[in-house]
């Protein structure tokens, strides 16, 4: 069984200072895992994804997450928050099985202060 | 290029009609899925197909039925639409079921009045 939490459904943080988005996951087999943002009344955008190789994953626009085995976490993190930043961004959890699902975790709305 | 592709992009209908939200990828993915996105943008998996064979039918009302003509199309049809079918529908497409990523479509804003 798989199943994702994401800790936070809404982070507010300053334009320029660091951005964490937290997410835990569970999984019975080696996960894949994902972030995706969506902004208002748009599709969704993978940010970047964690498929066994490097623990410290590079997405795009500055994101970054690091896949933590010991503590089934992949928070996602970025050094400075920009204005065009604010969406909603989800944590995935995905694993190829008979019953292979690509699981959403319930989201988190990041919103930026001037 | 478009890579998922739904229409429409929103659909406005009556309680008890049916309607189709169609699917296209250009991806030459395998495996395709529909989601829903409800008010609280809470996305749930609704159906899979892989190679047009349904592999995940989640506890969806028999009213959706999902039909896939070829790999790269899945359509969504309801029957007798109700005022809770109301969200937004994305389609998406991966490379195989599972541990790759999923490109989705840009939604369907179904509205149900």
């Amino acid at each position: 069984a798989q199943s994702v939490t994401q800790l936070d459904s809404h982070v507010s943080v300053s334009e320029g200072t660091p951005v964490l988005l937290r997410c835990n996951y569970s999984s019975s087999y080696s996960p894949s895992l994902f972030w995706y943002v969506q902004h208002p009344n748009k599709g969704l955008q993978l940010l970047l994804k964690y498929t066994s190789a490097a623990t410290l994953v590079k997405g795009i626009n500055g994101f970054e997450a690091e896949f933590k085995k010991s503590e089934t976490s992949f928070h996602l993190t970025k050094p400075s928050a920009h204005m065009s930043d604010a969406a909603e961004y989800f944590c995935v959890v995905s694993s190829y099985s008979s019953a292979s699902k690509i699981i959403f975790g319930s989201g988190t709305r990041l919103s930026i202060r001037p | 290029d478009t890579a998922v592709s739904q229409t429409p992009k929103y659909l406005v209908t009556q309680m008890g009609n049916d309607k189709s939200i169609k699917c296209e990828q250009n991806l030459g993915h395998d495996t395709m899925y529909w989601y829903k996105q409800d008010s609280k943008k809470f996305l749930k998996i609704m159906f899979s197909y892989n190679n047009k064979e349904l592999i995940i039918n989640e506890t969806v009302p028999n009213r959706f039925s999902p039909k896939s003509p070829d790999k790269a199309h899945l359509n969504l049809h309801i029957n007798s639409l109700e005022l809770g079918d109301s969200a937004v529908y994305f389609c998406a497409s991966s490379q195989v079921p599972g541990n790759t990523e999923a490109f989705f479509g840009q939604g369907t804003r179904l509205t149900v009045v």
